[in-house]
């Protein structure tokens, strides 16, 4: 195990709603990055939290935004609903945001949009 | 935009035998690349690395290799056992630890 978990394991919502996932990392771990893995293919990265700011973007709209907290858990928030949008979404811990540190995946949500 | 890709979607192998899954990548600016394992149920696990200024690193059982010049990576399991069967995927590291993974290769071990 990883020490990094996530919250819900399963989610299903319907097109148009919003939805909030969440992560927390492993302890001491100051980076938080989001990845988005749809059926069958590799995950592709959101965004990345570092001590609370956004340190980076992938390409995904805005409709998709995060939140890192003082304790450096962190929340994916997703609004108005797509299908395509149905997907497992991972994060993963480092213990900062350089290259040199490993990224530490946690089990995912797996949503699902109807 | 650019993008770290796989050959083979599908490897099945007989336990004890070695594997080798292949990745192309097209960034050739790229310098650190990481193989992962994503078992079902999990996320992506580390397996090993490389760093561009390497042609081979060796870990427990896998071997990495890059050839730089036609921009592609292997992964290489010896002795290949049940507990490898899973999803590989090569991911390219890019500046500020955000990955970009290829579509990844399903290896199934037959006992």
């Amino acid at each position: 195990e990883t020490g990094v978990t996530q919250s819900p394991t399963h989610l299903i919502k319907t097109r148009g709603q919003q939805v909030t996932l969440r992560c927390s990392s492993q302890s001491g771990h100051n980076t938080v990055s989001w990845y988005q893995q749809a059926l069958g293919q590799g995950p592709q990265f959101i965004f990345q939290y570092y001590r609370e700011e956004e340190n980076g973007r992938g390409n995904f709209p805005p409709r998709f935004s995060g939140l890192q907290f003082p304790n450096y858990s962190s929340e994916l928030n997703v609004n108005a609903l797509e299908l395509d949008d149905s997907a497992l979404y991972l994060c993963a811990s480092s213990l900062e945001a350089g290259v040199d540190y490993e990224q530490y995946f946690g089990p995912g949500t797996r949503l699902t949009v109807t | 935009g650019e993008s770290v890709g796989l050959h083979l979607p599908t490897l099945s192998v007989q336990e004890g035998d070695n594997s080798i899954i292949n990745c192309a990548y097209s960034n050739s600016a790229s310098d650190y690349f990481i193989w992962y394992k994503q078992e079902s149920g999990k996320g992506p696990q580390f397996i090993i690395d490389i760093r561009s200024n390497m042609d081979k690193r060796q870990g427990q059982r896998v071997t990495v290799l890059l050839n730089k010049t036609v921009k592609h990576l292997s992964l290489q399991i010896a002795a290949t056992q049940p507990g490898d069967s899973a999803v590989y995927f090569c991911a390219e590291n890019n500046a500020g630890n955000m990955l970009t993974f290829g579509g990844g290769t399903r290896l199934m071990v037959k006992p």
